[in-house]
């Protein structure tokens, strides 16, 4: 059965920390892996990464993939306020219908 | 303003009751899906159409039905509410093989008492 794992599933930081959140998974038809964040209501598209080793960034985010460990990891650096969400991590299947399978997101909670 | 539109926004019903759940999109996507959010659970696929005329079960489609009207719409439909089904309900659509994540409409709060 597909299936993605998040870690942690909560954290608390203060403004100026780092973060690192994890996702794995486990699939058979593999195409992407995507991250979003979801603050109060709809989840907003950050990144699809097709390709191991192959770092994405946008501004103070960034994210890369390891296709033969299974896993993804989601840097936020110089965290502020607003990136306090719900990160969600998702893989895209391939072949026939494609869909997303999501793992349970990790919350972040940004203090001043 | 391009996307994915649903209504209603908010939503209670009674045990038994029916209702359709509304999504519309403006981008031409010829895929859609409905997913539920539950919390500490993530989000998890009901249905899903590739397709006009096409639709396919995702991990929790009991207790639900949808059509697809055209390639604009995708209903959800509870025939017989139950407070399991209380949850938040997000449509989404996508390009096929299309290079970006999924475009989410906003959501639908539904409580079932």
């Amino acid at each position: 059965e597909d299936k993605v794992v998040q870690s942690p599933l909560s954290l608390v930081v203060h403004e100026g920390d780092t973060v690192t959140l994890n996702c794995s998974y486990e699939v058979t038809n593999f195409r992407s892996l995507l991250w979003y964040k979801q603050e109060k209501k709809a989840p907003t598209f950050l990144f699809m990464l097709t390709s191991s080793g192959i770092e994405k960034k946008s501004g103070r985010l960034s994210s890369i993939l390891d296709k033969k460990e299974l896993f993804s990891i989601l840097n936020i650096t110089a965290t502020q306020t607003g990136d306090s969400a719900i990160y969600l991590c998702a893989f895209r299947t391939q072949g026939g219908s494609e869909k997303l399978v999501f793992g349970k997101g990790t919350k972040l909670t940004v203090n001043p | 303003n391009a996307g994915v539109t649903q209504t209603p926004k908010f939503q209670v019903l009674k045990t038994g009751q029916s209702m359709t759940l509304q999504c519309a999109q403006d981008m031409n996507h010829n895929s859609m899906y409905w997913y539920r959010q539950d919390p500490g659970m993530g989000l998890r696929l009901i249905y899903y159409s590739a397709s006009e005329g096409t639709t396919d079960k995702g991990e929790v489609p009991n207790g639900y039905n949808v059509s697809r009207l055209n390639k604009r719409e995708f209903s959800l439909r509870l025939e017989s509410a139950a407070p399991s089904q209380t949850s938040v309900y997000f449509c989404a659509s996508s390009e096929d093989r299309g290079r970006d994540g999924y475009t989410f409409g906003s959501g639908t709060r539904l409580t079932v008492v």
